[in-house]
C-alpha cells in the first residue's frame, strides 16, 4: 500500500472547518484513499473514502488533487466532539491473492483538537 | 444503524492462560479482521477471514492466535498462552460484499498479568 503523510497534530476552532491534509504520492490507479478517526481509544471509524472524485457524505468531504498525490478532508463544522486521532489510508481493493479485501494499514494520523 | 459489537469490554489474565475474544460482525457481512492497538501505538492488523478460513494474516498472528467463526454470527480471536506483550485493545471490523469499508467495534482491552 502507499505511504501516506499527514501532520502530526491540527487545531480548530468550534464551528469553523477543519482541513485536514493528507499526502500520498506513490499512490497506485487502483489504490482508495480512505479516512477513519479514532476517539480515544475507541475502535476506529469509518468516515469518508474515494478513488478520483471528490465526494461528500453527512460526515465530511474529501477533496482528492487531480493527480491523486494528495487530498484534504473537509469536516465543515467543527464540534468539539470532532476532537480525535484522524487516520488517511490508502488502500489497493483486495489482497495479493485476490482472496480478501485488502487490510488497511494504519500510521499515526493527525491529532485534531477543537477548541471552544 | 448495524454495528459490529464485541465482548467482553475488559478480559484480565494471567500470563500463560487462553483467552478468547468475541465478537458479532454487522449480520450480512462476510469479510471478517482482526487488528490490536499497544497503547500509544498504531492500530495494527492481525488477520483477515472469508469464506470460513483465513484470506491474510500479518507476522503478528503466530501459532498462539487463532480464529473461528463457530456459528453464523460469531467471530472470535483465540490466543493460546498469553504473554505479556498481548496486552492490548483488540479491535474486530467486518466489511460487505462490496469489501470496500471495514466497520469496526469498540475493541476489548486485553490485560495480561
Amino acid at each position: 500500500d502507499a505511504k501516506t503523510t499527514q501532520p502530526p497534530s491540527m487545531d480548530c476552532a468550534e464551528g469553523r472547518a477543519a482541513n485536514l491534509p493528507c499526502n500520498h504520492s506513490t499512490i497506485s490507479g487502483n489504490e482508495y484513499v480512505y479516512w477513519y478517526r479514532q476517539i480515544h481509544s475507541q475502535g476506529p471509524q469509518y468516515i469518508i473514502h474515494g478513488l478520483k472524485n471528490n465526494e461528500t457524505n453527512e460526515m465530511a468531504s474529501l477533496i482528492i488533487t487531480e493527480d491523486r498525490k494528495s487530498s484534504t478532508l473537509i469536516l465543515p463544522h467543527a464540534t468539539l466532539r470532532d476532537t480525535a486521532v484522524y487516520y488517511c489510508i490508502v488502500r489497493v481493493p483486495r489482497n495479493a491473492g485476490g482472496t480478501s479485501y485488502g487490510k488497511l494499514t494504519f500510521g499515526q494520523g493527525t491529532i485534531l483538537t477543537v477548541h471552544p | 444503524e448495524p454495528e459490529v459489537t464485541q465482548t467482553p469490554s475488559h478480559q484480565v489474565t494471567q500470563m500463560g492462560q487462553e483467552v478468547i475474544l468475541r465478537c458479532v460482525p454487522i449480520s450480512n457481512h462476510l469479510y471478517f479482521y482482526w487488528y490490536r492497538q499497544i497503547l500509544g501505538q498504531k492500530v495494527e492488523f492481525l488477520v483477515s477471514f472469508y469464506n470460513n478460513e483465513i484470506s491474510e494474516k500479518s507476522e503478528i498472528f503466530d501459532d498462539q492466535f487463532s480464529v473461528e467463526r463457530p456459528d453464523g454470527s460469531n467471530f472470535t480471536l483465540k490466543i493460546r498462552s498469553t504473554k505479556l506483550e498481548d496486552s492490548a485493545m483488540y479491535f474486530c471490523a467486518s466489511s460487505g460484499s462490496g469489501g470496500l469499508t471495514q466497520y469496526f467495534g469498540p475493541g476489548t482491552r486485553l490485560t495480561v498479568l
